[in-house]
């Protein structure tokens, strides 16, 4: 069971430049989410989804955007990078009425 | 809207002795969900323990424990036997109850746990 895929794990992007950071789980849960972890600040709740075609903004959410066409996969788009989205990416998943979420690996973005 | 805090960002301990965590959240809801988890160093997010609000009884796992006291909103995490491999980073992290597709995993800023040999 592959649980929940993060890629890439490690990105080094141009300030301006765009790209996606992939999610998807095999779990069919319902309820979907992407975390920055950043030093001294914890995981802070980028956006999140309840289920498809369902997504809502979480405490950082400026220059993401995201979308679920389906319950396996949500991916996140930084539409033009910035040297203060430099951080670890994490996406999670969890059954919606259940309490447990499971993480990705993680991705390590560098803007430059 | 809720919060969770980790007021010491860095601790030690002594190879077989006892540590707790401390972990303050704030949340008018009756109803929720409180997690610690665990990141060594492979970055991997490791659920170590949960709790639910509605349950007055202490959660437990083997050597992790935690003290949930509902009223004072506090979840402390009590690891027994230190072990070298449970030096990591620590995070306290609150779920609340899903309505009307509001739930959240809201987590503290992390402790940073030392095991000395």
């Amino acid at each position: 069971n592959a649980g929940v895929t993060q890629t890439p794990k490690f990105q080094v992007l141009k300030t301006g430049q765009s790209m996606t950071l992939q999610c998807a789980q095999d779990m069919n849960h319902e309820y979907m989410s992407w975390y920055r972890q950043d030093p001294g600040m914890g995981l802070r709740l980028i956006h999140y989804s309840v289920g498809a075609g369902i997504t809502d903004q979480g405490e950082v959410p400026n220059g993401y955007n995201v979308s679920r066409s389906t319950t396996e996969d949500f991916p996140l788009r930084l539409l033009s990078a910035a040297p203060s989205q430099t951080s670890v990416y994490f996406c999670a998943s969890s059954p919606l009425l259940n309490t447990e979420a499971f993480f990705g690996q993680g991705t390590r973005l560098t803007v430059v | 809207a809720q919060t969770v805090t980790q007021s010491q960002p860095e601790m030690s301990v002594q190879e077989a002795e006892t540590v707790t965590l401390s972990c303050t959240y704030d949340t008018s809801e009756s109803d929720y969900y409180l997690f610690w988890y665990k990141q060594p160093p492979s970055r991997q997010m490791i659920l170590v323990i949960r709790q639910e609000a509605y349950k007055q009884q202490n959660a437990t796992e083997n050597r992790f424990s935690v003290n949930f006291q509902k009223a004072a909103k506090s979840f402390s995490l009590k690891i027994s036997d230190s072990q070298l491999g449970d030096a990591a980073m620590y995070f306290c992290a609150y779920r609340s109850p899903p309505q009307g597709g509001s739930e959240k995993l809201v987590f503290g800023k992390g402790m940073k746990l030392t095991v000395n040999p």
